[in-house]
């Protein structure tokens, strides 16, 4: 089966500018997550959908960062206005959703530098 | 509330040695653990996972770990280190709503 597709892999951005990431989970998985990893850290969650509504966006800064999940499939993460703070790997990951599987399905990321 | 503490941020191992990457966590659930791989400019890949059940879990690529609840402690071991273990490792614990809290993970070196 196709993996998580993410796309753009790299992106470089002058601060103040926007930004938007796309991911494509893997088919039939209802939850959908993404993850900020900063250089040197492990993946903090930003944003977890199941189908196309929020569970948690606890730790998103709202202020300059949003998500969407339209039709409860694709995502696109939006930054805007970007800090230099936002440098970092965005990492998109799907899983099925209840049960007891729980696993997480990660894609590439998208490399984000901010000048 | 969930975290993770992996002690040691590097780990260097000959090739062929025992490889130790240790990992404690706190939750005020009933822990589900998990052990991630991340090579350079990829995502995370699942090792292995322990939900229920047998605490001594096997996963992918030789490796695996115990949970020890006494202990708090989901520490991941490889019998002999083959050059392509080389690679960060992350250990997550899952929260009630399916979120996953990272530790800061630890860089394996194999030394040839």
């Amino acid at each position: 089966e196709a993996g998580v597709a993410q796309s753009p892999r790299y992106k470089i951005i002058e601060k103040r500018q926007s930004v938007a990431f796309w991911c494509n989970p893997i088919s039939g998985h209802a939850t959908l997550y993404w993850y900020q990893q900063i250089l040197g850290q492990g993946p903090k969650l930003l944003i977890q959908f199941q189908n196309n509504g929020v569970v948690d966006d606890s730790q998103l800064p709202k202020d300059r960062f949003s998500a969407e999940r339209l039709k409860g499939v694709d995502s696109t993460l939006k930054i805007q206005p970007a800090k230099l703070e936002d440098s970092a790997v965005y990492l998109c990951a799907s899983s099925l959703g209840g049960g007891l599987t729980y696993e997480q399905y990660f894609g590439p990321g998208t490399r984000l530098t901010v000048t | 509330a969930q975290s993770v503490t992996q002690l040691g941020s590097h780990v260097s191992v000959s090739e062929g040695a025992l490889v130790l990457l240790r990992c404690n966590y706190s939750s005020s659930v009933p822990p589900y653990l998990f052990w991630y791989v991340q090579y350079p400019n990829q995502g995370l890949q699942l090792l292995l996972k322990y939900t229920t059940g047998a605490t001594l879990v096997k996963g992918i690529n030789g490796f695996e770990a115990e949970f020890k609840k006494s202990e708090t402690s989901f520490h991941l071991t490889k019998p002999s280190a083959h050059m392509s273990d080389a690679a960060e490792y992350f250990c997550a614990v899952k929260g009630p709503g399916n979120q996953f809290y990272f530790g800061t993970g630890t860089s394996l070196t194999v030394i040839p």
